[in-house]
């Protein structure tokens, strides 16, 4: 069935850049999502990509598309305290449904 | 700016208590869900709803149940609340869009039954 894996845990000091990583199963997702939830709040979506792509970036996010690895990272450049969050990855699975990783928890350290 | 809304934010109740909790959103949106996440932990879809008058089952078994009468109202009800309902619960919408279905979310309900 479909899946979406990333790592747990990613810690970085202020001011470096963050590499989030994701890899999915469903060879046929067309959009896959980066989403951010900070603590006692709802996800918020940050950028998305279109399976046609290779790379989008917006501001300091630069999302990358290895379609034939399925594999999706997001990156925070000069990332700061207020990025500290839970990061989903995400692919429009069959239909409308969304299917989510687990989420991985960045901690930034001043 | 999302418009959708979850009531109440924090909920304490004993056990054997019957529940609603609230979802409205204002932006016409089809598609509905509801999750369930444990606090910090990953997203279990437990329901969701293609439109008025339609819902399913998601992919965690629940003991929960919704209803979809109104396009902007998707309510969650548990009939005896026991503590391994104790979780967080988070409501989202969705149509289509350039982005594909983009998931707007709640700011969700922190359960607690105690």
């Amino acid at each position: 069935g479909e899946d979406v894996e990333q790592s747990l845990f990613l810690s970085v000091r202020e001011g470096d850049s963050s590499v989030i990583n994701c890899t999915y199963t469903d060879s046929s997702s067309t959009y896959l999502y980066w989403y951010k939830q900070e603590p006692g709040a709802g996800l918020q979506l940050l950028t998305y990509i279109f399976s046609n792509m290779d790379m989008k970036q917006d501001q300091r996010l630069t999302v990358l598309l290895n379609k034939k690895d399925k594999h999706l990272s997001l990156r925070i450049a000069d990332t700061q305290t207020g990025d500290s969050a839970i990061y989903f990855c995400a692919e429009k699975g069959g239909g409308f449904k969304t299917i989510f990783g687990a989420g991985t928890r960045l901690f930034v350290k001043a | 700016e999302a418009d959708i809304y979850q009531t109440p934010r924090y909920l304490v109740i004993g056990t054997g208590k019957k529940i609603t909790l609230e979802c409205s959103q204002t932006m016409g949106h089809d598609k509905m869900y509801w999750y369930q996440q444990d606090p910090g932990m990953e997203l279990h879809l437990i329901h969701y709803s293609y439109g008025v008058n339609s819902t399913e089952k998601g992919d965690l078994s629940s003991e929960s149940t919704v209803s979809r009468i109104r396009t902007e109202h998707f309510p969650l009800t548990l009939e005896s609340a026991r503590p391994s309902h104790t979780s967080q619960y988070l409501c989202a919408s969705s149509e289509a869009r350039t982005g594909g279905y983009e998931q707007y979310f709640g700011p969700g309900t922190r359960l607690t039954v105690t």
